[in-house]
């Protein structure tokens, strides 16, 4: 079945303790992003990948990193975590063939930090 | 700066009539748009999408116009059902590029 995983679904943590949500498809999709939901602000992309090695940040990358060593996985990390980063996490994967842009995405990751 | 704007919160409609939901974007550099619907605890799901060089995109009872010289897109669902009530989210990006900016969303309501 062709879908995008995230983990942990759900997570609770304290500021400034590290945190990796994965994320990995298994569609062999050469786009990834990360996203953040918010009441009000719709979905916000964090960064974006558009192959192996190369990362961009989107609208909101601040207090986040990304990692794409293989075509798979896109995983997110917050190095020193802070409560306005509580918040609903969507990764999603797409490709260049086909139907571009029309982005797959994964069941969410809530996070909250106390 | 919201560069996909979809001004209604909600929308409530009656069983068999129609939905229009709208969406209104400022960059004129975007030549993609697509429509995502999302239920609760699950992530989005591609619904429909359109090009720039079209004004109109038909998919069953989804049907997605675009009005480039008013940057506006809405979202045409004949007739509704109650299955549709969700929360839909307009979203416009660039040809090649996967910098894909999202509106904040329409939650609609489908009453039997």
């Amino acid at each position: 079945e062709a879908q995008v995983t995230q983990n942990p679904r759900y997570l609770i943590t304290v500021t400034g303790k590290k945190l990796t949500v994965t994320c990995s498809q298994n569609m062999n999709h050469e786009y990834m992003s990360w996203y953040r939901q918010d009441p009000g602000l719709g979905l916000r992309q964090i960064y974006y990948s558009m192959n192996v090695e190369v990362t961009d940040k989107g609208d909101v990358p601040e207090g986040y990193k990304v990692s794409r060593k293989e075509k798979r996985n896109f995983p997110l990390i917050l190095e020193s975590p802070s409560p306005n980063q509580t918040s609903l996490y969507f990764c999603a994967s797409s490709t260049r063939q086909g139907r571009p842009y029309e982005q797959y995405f994964g069941p969410g990751t809530r996070l909250t930090v106390t | 700066d919201q560069q996909v704007k979809q001004n209604s919160p909600s929308l409530s409609v009656q069983e068999g009539r129609i939905s229009i939901l709208n969406c209104d974007y400022t960059n004129s550099m975007f030549d993609y748009f697509l429509w995502y619907k999302k239920y609760p605890a699950e992530g989005p799901t591609f619904l429909i999408s359109i090009s720039s060089i079209k004004d109109k995109n038909e998919d069953g009872r989804f049907t997605v116009f675009l009005n480039k010289s008013a940057k506006h897109l809405s979202l045409h669902i004949v007739p509704s059902q109650p299955g549709d009530s969700a929360v839909y989210f307009c979203a416009a990006s660039r040809v090649n590029n996967n910098d894909m900016r999202f509106g904040a969303g329409t939650r609609l309501t489908v009453k039997p």
